[in-house]
């Protein structure tokens, strides 16, 4: 596809479960972001790939939340034992050439995730 | 450490009327500055973005922002407001440290009312 793509779109999940939410990046796009968006929030970024060299875990707000990059394609976050706290939709983006002044983030839709 | 503060987290404004959202920031090193779009149950857009040079930056839609150094600050303005502009806007914020993570605002809702 021409853009990035998210799955699912929303996940209702309890309390306590585990949940994974996918993004595939633009073909090509060697750099790899997740970002957090609370209701009434602006974005918190998560954590960042590029290449094969080691992620950029800064963002991560606790050690429930892990995600993995195979090679330059598909991303999985992963949340562990989920509280209501991490209700948000997550948004995955992707980049060409970070580091260069015209590089730009492109986001896919998002997954809306509800911890009940 | 960078931020970005947004001014209103709602606006509301006639269609025809100006549209002005403000966005101020601070950073430790010259920054680069973007606005994003994001309509319902959609992922954001790029509105524009400043990284050198030109300091009035023109993007889509017929959106502009100007950066001013003195003022810290990136608003984002159209001349005449469109019913289709209703959106949420936020603005970013990043530091040319090797990547390009973004700083985000916490959004202004634009409402547009006929």
């Amino acid at each position: 596809g021409a853009g990035v793509s998210q799955s699912p779109s929303n996940k209702v999940t309890e309390k306590g479960k585990d949940v994974e939410l996918r993004c595939d990046p633009i073909s090509g796009h060697t750099a790899l972001y997740w970002y957090r968006q609370r209701l009434g929030q602006g974005l918190e970024f998560l954590i960042y790939f590029q290449g094969n060299s080691a992620p950029d875990k800064s963002g991560l707000p606790s050690d429930r939340f892990s995600a993995e990059r195979t090679g330059e394609s598909v991303s999985t976050l992963t949340i562990q034992r989920t509280q209501q706290e991490d209700s948000a939709v997550y948004l995955c983006a992707s980049s060409l050439a970070p580091g260069v002044s015209t590089d730009t983030q492109y986001f896919g839709p998002g997954t809306r995730l509800t911890v009940l | 450490a960078q931020s970005v503060t947004q001014l209103g987290s709602h606006v509301s404004v006639s269609e025809g009327a100006l549209v002005l959202l403000r966005c101020n920031y601070s950073s430790s090193v010259p920054p680069y500055l973007f606005w994003y779009v994001q309509y319902p149950n959609q992922g954001l857009q790029l509105l524009l973005k400043y990284t050198t040079g030109a300091t009035l930056v023109k993007g889509i839609n017929g959106f502009e922002a100007e950066f001013k150094k003195s003022e810290t600050s990136f608003h984002l303005t159209k001349p005449s407001a469109h019913m289709s502009d209703a959106a949420e806007y936020f603005c970013a914020v990043s530091e040319d440290s090797g990547y390009s993570t973004l700083t985000f605002g916490k959004g202004t809702m634009l409402l547009v009312s006929p």
